[in-house]
């Protein structure tokens, strides 16, 4: 069965530090790959996504995700975090088969420090 | 805002009681996906429809169903409602019925005592 990993439970970072969260997968086949972000009290939105092509994807915000397909890894970055950035982070990933669903990571809890 | 719609945003219900949650997808979408996320299972699937029929089921426990209209907004009923049922119930809606972006409505948070 297909799953996901994500290595850090809680990341607390001062402002303007580099934010790296890790995503690993198991899966042998073709995945689309997407991150999504759950500010306290809200909804989940789509950070960004990768189907195919360039393996450095870049999403809203200034965040940005590398596919790498031998690692079975799909970090999460950004250069430089905002207090803003505060909130839930929730990689997933789908097979792009038969069936649409996503299989979501347990999350990372990102707090930064003003 | 996501285009995706539930109603309503908060539910408190008695043991044993059932519940409908409604969604309204983005216009155009015609897959809806249902997922509850909890503190301890995290974001579980639980069933998607595509244009009216059930696609793909995931972890969806026997007491709860779910269907999707004619007009494609989804209906997720929980029945004989339990303490641990307790949790947050995401809709997402995408266009195609695999592999594509799927993007959340604001959840319906259940809150069972």
């Amino acid at each position: 069965a297909q799953s996901v990993s994500q290595h850090n439970h809680h990341v607390i970072l001062s402002e303007a530090a580099s934010l790296e969260l890790g995503c690993n997968y198991s899966y042998g086949g073709t995945v689309n790959l997407f991150w999504y972000v759950q500010y306290p009290g809200q909804h989940l939105q789509l950070l960004l996504k990768y189907f195919s092509g360039d393996p450095l994807v870049k999403g809203i915000k200034g965040f940005e995700a590398e596919f790498i397909k031998s690692k079975f890894s799909f970090n999460l970055r950004k250069p430089s975090v905002q207090w803003s950035d505060t909130a839930e982070y929730f990689c997933a990933v789908n097979s792009g088969g038969s069936q649409g669903n996503l299989i979501f990571g347990k999350g990372t809890k990102l707090s930064v420090k003003p | 805002d996501s285009g995706v719609t539930q109603t309503p945003k908060h539910l408190i219900t008695a043991t044993g009681q059932r519940v409908t949650l409604r969604c309204s997808p983005r216009s155009g979408d015609l897959s809806v996906y249902w997922y509850q996320q909890s503190l301890d299972q995290g974001l579980q699937f639980l069933i998607q429809y595509y244009n009216g029929e059930e696609r793909a089921k995931g972890n969806i426990l026997e007491r709860f169903s779910a269907q999707q209209f004619p007009d494609l907004h989804s209906e997720l009923n929980l029945s004989s409602l339990e303490l641990g049922d307790s949790a947050l119930y995401f809709c997402a809606s995408s266009v195609t019925p695999s592999g594509g972006t799927q993007y959340f409505g604001p959840g319906t948070r259940l809150t069972v005592l």
